[in-house]
């Protein structure tokens, strides 16, 4: 089945720098990769996805790019805020009846002042 | 607004006992799934269901079971307790429609199996 691994797993990052998660998955049939946040006590949340026929897609001050040949994904923020700070969750899928999503084991990124 | 809910914030349970987890959304999604999340491990899938008493193993199905008899309710069973069961588990649902679905989670339990 999928593998996806996910680095780093502790990130601290000052306040208005850039943070920048990678993943990496095995299965080259994926083609759905989203990412999910998830902020302390609460619910994982869709931030941001891509599809496997864009290599780059940016919303705001986050942007996810993805290199298919060499099979992975990152999630970049920029000009990061104390609103940042989360847990983050990268996952891919390979689609089907039943999006099945595998994910990788996250980063908890700390904005700090 | 999609709406996940769960049936208990908290719970603790001993060893040996039925543990029933219940989840119900109220968007029509043909899609329900099971997780539990452990520091370190991530986000793991138990089980999921694509339709009224359709269910999939997961990666970590060993010790769980689930029913779907209902579109917008998923039920996570323990049949038996174990110390090892202790975790955060979410439950999630979404469209059907292959990949790009997003998933909306529930708050989560958080069992104690003592």
């Amino acid at each position: 089945g999928e593998n996806v691994e996910q680095h780093p797993s502790t990130l601290s990052v000052q306040e208005g720098d850039s943070a920048v998660i990678k993943c990496t998955y095995s299965d080259s049939a994926s083609n759905y990769f989203p990412w999910y946040k998830q902020e302390l006590g609460k619910r994982p949340q869709l931030i941001i996805d891509i599809r496997s026929n864009v290599g780059e897609k940016k919303d705001q001050r986050i942007a996810v790019t993805l290199n298919k040949t060499a099979k992975h994904f990152s999630l970049h923020i920029t000009e990061t805020q104390p609103e940042d700070s989360a847990v983050y969750f990268c996952a891919a899928s390979k689609g089907g009846t039943a999006s099945k999503l595998t994910f990788g084991t996250g980063t908890r990124l700390q904005v700090t002042l | 607004d999609v709406k996940v809910t769960q049936s208990s914030r908290y719970l603790v349970k001993r060893t040996g006992e039925k543990v029933f987890l219940e989840c119900v959304q109220d968007m029509d999604h043909e899609n329900m799934f099971w997780y539990r999340q452990d520091p370190g491990l991530g986000l793991r899938l138990i089980y999921f269901s694509y339709d009224v008493k359709m269910k999939e193993k997961g990666d970590i199905p060993e010790g769980y079971s689930v029913s779907r008899e209902k579109k917008e309710r998923f039920s996570l069973i323990l049949e038996s307790a174990s110390t090892n069961q202790t975790s955060m588990y979410l439950c999630a649902s979404s469209l059907a429609g292959g990949p790009g679905e997003t998933q909306y989670f529930g708050p989560g339990t958080r069992l104690l199996v003592l």
